[in-house]
């Protein structure tokens, strides 16, 4: 089976702090994702990588960047972190387009 | 360029009854659709896919969708709701051109009454 682990569940930090979200899997997949999920407002996706050291932006990238140094790995950094990105995010992979995407359980991101 | 829509954001029904989530999609290609489920403060798990094979897709846990070209939907059925199918429930269309990513719905939520 496919995994995809998020480093961590649950996350708090203080506004202004510079925010690592970490995702790996173990399948060699090509393509990794990074959405943030927000009640009423569903999946929205924030940046996606289709190669190492390959990335495109999503439907809302601002204030956020991204890091695939490595095939298996792709990290999401909050610049320096505000209240309105407290959110669960998700991380998912797959191994070429056309093909489902894998989830992993998220982080609860919480900006105080 | 793609889209979905979910026609109900909640449904409810009682134990043992008939599922029925909607689902409209747009697309200019012939798509891929999925739908995943998402068990509270959990990741999303596929339910299940079509890839222009058979219109009916079985799933796991019993569900099934049926896909309708000319009407341009992609409904998930089951026939005997159980109190674990409680959820959110997301459709999902991939065009495959490209690296564009899937593009979700907003999510139907499922409640289950005993």
């Amino acid at each position: 089976d496919v995994k995809v682990t998020q480093s961590s569940r649950y996350l708090v930090k203080r506004t202004g702090e510079k925010v690592f979200l970490e995702c790996v899997q173990d399948m060699d997949h090509e393509n990794m994702f990074w959405y943030r999920q927000d009640p009423g407002l569903g999946l929205r996706l924030i940046y996606f990588s289709y190669d190492v050291k390959m990335k495109e932006k999503g439907d809302i990238p601002e204030g956020y960047s991204v890091s695939r140094e490595k095939k298996e790995r792709f990290s999401l950094i909050l610049e320096s972190a505000s209240t309105n990105q407290t959110s669960m995010y998700l991380c998912a992979s797959r191994p070429w387009r056309d093909q489902p995407q894998h989830f992993g359980d998220g982080t609860r991101l919480s900006i105080l | 360029a793609q889209s979905v829509t979910q026609l109900d954001s909640h449904v409810s029904v009682s134990e043992g009854t008939p599922v029925l989530l909607r689902c409209n999609y747009s697309s200019s290609y012939s798509p891929s659709l999925f739908w995943y489920v998402q068990h509270p403060n959990k990741g999303l798990q596929l339910l299940l896919k079509y890839t222009s094979a058979a219109t009916l897709v079985k799933g796991i846990n019993g569900f099934e969708a049926e896909f309708k070209k000319s009407e341009t939907s992609f409904h998930l059925t089951k026939p005997s709701a159980h109190m674990s199918d409680a959820a959110e429930y997301f459709c999902v269309v991939s065009e495959g051109i490209g690296n564009t990513p899937l593009v979700f719905g907003k999510g139907t939520r499922l409640s289950v009454i005993a």
